[in-house]
């Protein structure tokens, strides 16, 4: 079955340690994205890549770092530096090209630092 | 900047009445792209339609229909004869990207409750 995994689902970490999030996808989809959610908010975006080996930052990538290795991977590292970093966080991928396609999402990591 | 609004922080409905969602958008562009997702309890978003801006056509999927009328920057979302499995946050969303890979630009969503 094609889709997209993320890993674990619940994450608990102390303050001060970084923390790594996979997101794993088998759409043969070219771009991957991170987008971060807080209680009664809409999701926010935090990096995008649109092809191996690159990415670019979103409106809120302080306090975070990823890698584009493979296509297939595109995991999000929550640093120390990240001031408030319990939410729920949502990988993405899509397919690229002229216009704008849908992006299908992950279950979620529902990171909780304390 | 583009933005997405949705006013409606919750609507509580009874079984089986209509309900719309209101979506309101800005954006400078004149090809942009819009999104409706649905998210359940279980946390993960699930895609329901996407349109452009040159097709101001309204959509009809079953239960479910979108208006959009770009004199006013609305995109609406109703559900005919709700259902409780309709339950969920629903979210409106933006892309100006006409390389289409760029992230989208969502609203704050609403979170809609269908009571038997």
């Amino acid at each position: 079955d094609g889709g997209i995994t993320q890993s674990p689902k619940y994450l608990f970490r102390k303050e001060g340690q970084n923390v790594t999030l996979s997101c794993e996808q088998n759409l043969n989809h070219d771009a991957m994205y991170w987008y971060r959610q807080d209680p009664g908010q809409g999701l926010r975006l935090i990096y995008y890549s649109q092809i191996v080996n690159d990415f670019q930052k979103g409106d809120i990538a302080e306090g975070y770092s990823v890698s584009r290795e493979k296509k297939e991977s595109f995991p999000l590292t929550v640093t120390s530096a990240q001031k408030n970093p319990t939410a729920f966080y949502l990988c993405a991928s899509g397919p690229t090209g002229t216009g704008a396609y849908e992006q299908y999402f992950g279950p979620g990591t529902r990171l909780t630092v304390t | 900047a583009q933005k997405v609004t949705q006013a409606q922080t919750e609507i509580s409905v009874v079984e089986k009445e209509d309900v719309t969602l209101d979506c309101v958008y800005e954006t400078r562009d004149t090809t942009y792209y819009l999104f409706w997702y649905k998210q359940p309890p279980s946390g993960e978003l699930v895609f329901l339609i996407r349109r452009n801006s040159f097709d101001e056509q309204n959509e009809i999927s079953g239960r479910y229909s979108w208006n959009f009328q770009k004199s006013t920057s609305s995109f609406n979302f109703t559900i005919t004869a709700s259902q409780v499995v309709d339950s969920a946050v629903y979210f409106c969303a933006l892309s100006e990207a006409f390389g289409g890979a760029d992230g989208l630009t969502f609203g704050k969503g609403t979170h809609l409750i269908i009571q038997p």
